[in-house]
């Protein structure tokens, strides 16, 4: 069974400029998690999704966005990038029960230049 | 507030040597739960254990094995007999409740690097 999948791998983008990132959730799974990890930051959690609609979202300005689709892939979007912007952004996935575990893809190594 | 500290930011061991990470939590929530995950080079995070607030009894899987003490809201992983294999940073998790689901509060991470 194939697990959480992430595209593209890495990404290069220049500031000012649009970063769009996917997630394919394992089937079966609902619930979709965005982190983003930074150098020297930890793991921030970003964005959460479940059947299709935001759930919660972390302390992150509004450039940062996403959705979920019916088929429960998700999608994250930055807009008007930063420097800071740069860092593994990692989705996760889960059947949206309360303490599951979650399941993590690779992620994206987005660098802003 | 839901918070996990890992003071360790980075340990570094030589292969075969035991090596404790350690993690303190502070949580409001009566009925909770703490996870460990693995994150080596290729930055997948790997689940290792999952573990509630009513079960204190240590547990042992192979190598590793956790030490959960509620007194002094901890909950720290022991890896015995290192392997260069176990080089990864390793994050404590704890979720907080968000409606009637959870979402993981990690901590900073602990490098571990085990030398041959």
């Amino acid at each position: 069974e194939a697990g959480v999948t992430q595209s593209p791998t890495h990404l290069i983008k220049t500031r000012g400029q649009q970063a769009t990132l996917r997630c394919s959730p394992i089937s079966g799974h609902t619930s979709v998690y965005w982190y983003q990890q930074a150098l020297g930051l930890g793991l921030q959690f970003l964005l959460w999704y479940d059947e299709g609609e935001e759930r919660n979202r972390g302390n992150f300005p509004p450039r940062f966005s996403g959705r979920q689709f019916p088929n429960y892939s998700s999608e994250l979007n930055v807009n008007a990038l930063e420097l800071e912007d740069s860092a593994l952004y990692l989705c996760a996935s889960s059947q949206g029960l309360k303490y599951e575990k979650l399941f993590f893809g690779s992620g994206t190594q987005l660098s802003v230049l | 507030a839901q918070k996990v500290t890992q003071a360790q930011t980075e340990i570094s061991v030589v292969e075969k040597e035991d090596v404790t990470l350690d993690c303190v939590y502070e949580t409001r929530d009566t009925t909770y739960y703490l996870f460990w995950y693995k994150q080596p080079p290729s930055g997948e995070l790997v689940f290792l254990i999952r573990r509630n607030s009513f079960d204190e009894q240590n547990e042992i899987s192979g190598r590793y094995s956790w030490n959960f003490q509620k007194s002094t809201s901890s909950f720290n992983f022991t890896i015995t007999a290192s392997q260069v294999v176990d080089s990864a940073v390793y994050f404590c998790a704890l979720p907080f409740l968000t409606g009637a689901n959870s979402k993981l509060t990690f901590g900073k991470g602990i490098t571990l690097s085990v030398r041959p």
